[in-house]
């Protein structure tokens, strides 16, 4: 079965520093998806950041980007210039690539930016 | 982009009777939702996958009996809590995936999310 490992249940960031949440995930797949979900105090879950497991370029969403390395399988997210807005909840998820199929979240790392 | 809504945003319930909890999906059609459970400060545990038209398909561990899931159209899934008890009391979250969005990618979107408090 497939898992997503979040090592760090809080993390903390200066504005406008950097910072990177870490994850780890186990799967025998070899085509998947792997995305960051960031859920802000509303509760709204939002996408961040996604990536196809057969590209090795690492995506880049503006201030996010992540480092995907897929024989680690680690999956880590970092943010730079980080801003009040980004204190959230910061959720890895991975999804096989097969239609339809569901996605399993991490556990979660709570993100705060200090001012 | 595109939206999922889900209603009501937050209901209060007696121990013993049952809630309906609905989730739209707003400019797109999907053959596939997902329902989730979220405890505070935890994460998203799915509980089931709604397929239009045919029964769900439940995680372990889930009673199907007790959370009632339909999927009667391309934009419509609902979730009924049977007989809601205190240890119900959750946040609910559903998801749509907009399998035409492209790219292979299908990218999914979640709903608000349902407070749900049973006395």
């Amino acid at each position: 079965a497939q898992t997503v490992t979040q090592s760090q249940p809080e993390m903390s960031v200066q504005e406008a520093e950097t910072v990177t949440l870490s994850c780890t995930y186990d799967t025998s797949e070899s085509d998947y998806y792997l995305f960051w979900y960031k859920q802000p105090p509303s509760r709204q879950m939002i996408l961040v950041i996604r990536q196809e497991a057969y590209k090795q370029q690492n995506a880049t969403e503006n201030r996010f980007s992540v480092n995907f390395q897929k024989a680690a399988k680690s999956f880590s997210l970092k943010i730079s210039d980080s801003q009040l807005g980004d204190a959230a909840m910061y959720f890895c998820a991975y999804r096989r690539a097969t239609s339809y199929d569901k996605v399993i979240f991490g556990p979660g790392t709570s993100l705060s930016v200090i001012p | 982009g595109a939206v999922v809504s889900q209603h009501p945003s937050r209901v209060i319930c007696k121990s013993g009777t049952s809630v309906k909890i609905e989730c739209r999906s707003l400019d797109f059609q999907a053959t596939t939702m997902f329902w989730y459970r979220q405890f505070p400060k935890k994460s998203l545990m799915l509980m089931a996958t709604s397929n239009e038209g045919s029964k769900a398909t439940y995680e372990q561990g889930v009673e199907k009996d007790k959370f009632l899931i339909n999927h009667a159209s391309l934009t419509l899934s609902t979730l009924t809590v049977t007989s809601a008890h205190p240890e119900d009391s959750s946040f609910y979250i559903c998801s749509a995936r907009d399998e035409l969005a492209g790219g292979g990618l299908e990218t999914q979107y979640f709903g608000p999310g349902t407070r749900l408090l049973v006395l």
